[in-house]
């Protein structure tokens, strides 16, 4: 089983701040499989990020993803208001998500 | 509008069944694979259960595999996903969501149906 880790737990910044996610496979993953998404309270997750690095369809550019193997990461180049929610990774080929990570107010 | 629209949620007793039901819309629903995803509640998401467009192809999370059945009826542009012999553990939740066209990913979600197993 393919065990996807997400750190840190909690990033806690203010408006403006770059924020670096982490997410990290316990096994080799294709790029064409790791998927990122957003999600608000009381709302559905979002897609924000496919095959590791391409932005879905309404995806303001501040969003990017990268990494592979192993190792990816989302990174929110300016935070906005809007951007405080929780992100999870997936590996598409095993359909398994992360933990997630909770980007709040600093 | 493109959208999916889940229904059939509720509370019932462990060993209980349920069916869930999700309509598309806006979108040729036969082209896609479809999946169920469900988040307990204040934890993260956990996948259930996939089919691709024609039903050839069907996967079932460990957690589910032998009492739950996913299933679609294209012409109604309908995902279903009948539940049984239900656990306290499947309270949760429960997203239909569409695979994005070549590529991988959920790339639309609804906004999901409460199931509660509780006696």
């Amino acid at each position: 089983e393919n065990v996807l880790m997400q750190s840190p737990g909690t990033l806690s910044l203010s408006p403006g701040e770059r924020a670096t996610l982490s997410c990290r496979a316990s096994q080799s993953v294709s790029s064409r499989h790791l998927a990122w998404y957003q999600q608000k309270p009381g709302q559905p997750p979002r897609l924000l990020i496919h095959g590791a690095s391409s932005r879905a369809t309404g995806t303001p550019d501040r969003f990017s993803g990268s990494g592979s193997g192993t190792d990816f990461t989302l990174t929110i180049s300016r935070l906005e208001p809007e951007d405080f929610a929780v992100y999870y990774c997936q590996h598409y080929g095993r359909k398994t998500f992360g933990p997630g990570t909770k980007v709040d107010i600093k | 509008e493109v959208q999916v629209v889940e229904s059939g949620g509720g509370l019932v007793k462990p060993g209980g069944s349920l069916r869930l039901s999700c309509v598309g819309s806006g979108f040729m629903f036969s082209g896609h694979s479809m999946n169920w995803v469900r988040q307990a509640p204040g934890k993260g998401l956990e996948w259930v259960a996939s089919i691709s467009g024609t039903s050839s192809y069907i996967y079932y999370a460990d957690s589910v595999k032998g009492r739950f059945t996913i299933s679609r009826d294209n012409a109604e542009n309908s995902l279903y996903l009948q539940m049984d012999n239900l656990r306290a553990e499947d309270t949760s939740l429960y997203f239909c969501t569409r695979d994005i066209l070549g590529f991988y990913g959920m790339d639309v979600w609804g906004q999901g149906t409460t199931v509660t197993v509780s006696s």
